[in-house]
């Protein structure tokens, strides 16, 4: 596609919901981020992907948010059991080469109720 | 792990004034990138800089990275109610794994 779409753009979950978000990148696109961010700061690092390979999950905050690329295009943010300070923002990322310009979604606003 | 320090955090101009946004990093940057975000949505890649002394200008925006490439600045010149929004600089990790981003600056341009 022409560039990173998120999906969905709106999910209101109630405390102890799973949700799942999911992102599709840019064709072709090797790397694929996830970003956290919560009102009024700036995004914070969740995990990345290069194909299908998440070769950096550091920045998940619990054991409740689980990300996939099966096949090394489309990528999903499971988060298990909500809660309220899960409410941000989740944006999405694609680059190709690594590092070569990051191309963001429109984000996915979890608000957890 | 690198930060990024951004100043100010909120910025009310009258449209037609200059302003200064400021990004410092507790580590040499080696990519640095300046994103606009509107409130609820994705960020818009603004500009990129990599070398000590880089200055780039796209329409009345202008980014300079210091020579120490430990600093960073967004320059608005006759500012449009149109540059409203939240501006975010982005710092690479040299390895083109991640970016560790600032907190934000809010800007509003007052008619």
């Amino acid at each position: 596609g022409a560039g990173v779409s998120q999906s969905p753009r709106y999910k209101v979950a109630k405390r102890g919901q799973d949700v799942a978000l999911r992102c599709d990148p840019i064709s072709g696109h090797v790397s694929l981020f996830w970003y956290q961010q919560a009102l009024g700061q700036g995004p914070e690092f969740l995990t990345y992907f290069q194909n299908e390979a998440q070769l950096d999950k550091s920045g998940l905050p619990s054991d409740r948010f689980f990300a996939e690329r099966p096949e090394g295009s489309v990528s999903t943010l499971k988060i298990q059991r909500t809660q309220q300070e899960d409410s941000a923002v989740y944006l999405c990322a694609s680059s190709d080469p690594p590092g070569y310009g990051y191309t963001f979604g429109s984000g996915t606003r979890l608000t957890v109720v | 792990s690198q930060e990024l320090e951004q100043s100010p955090q909120s910025l009310i101009v009258q449209e037609g004034k200059n302003l200064t946004i400021n990004c410092t990093s507790s580590k040499t940057l080696y990519g640095l990138y300046w994103y606009k975000q509107k409130y609820g949505e994705g960020l818009i890649f603004l500009m990129m800089l990599q070398k000590g002394g880089e200055e780039k200008s796209h329409e009345k925006i202008t980014a300079k990275l210091d020579e120490k490439k430990q600093q960073s600045s967004l320059h608005i010149t006759a500012s449009q109610p149109s540059h409203a929004g939240i501006y975010l600089c982005g710092a690479d990790d040299n390895a083109g794994n991640m970016l560790t981003f600032g907190g934000g600056t809010r800007l509003m341009v007052k008619p």
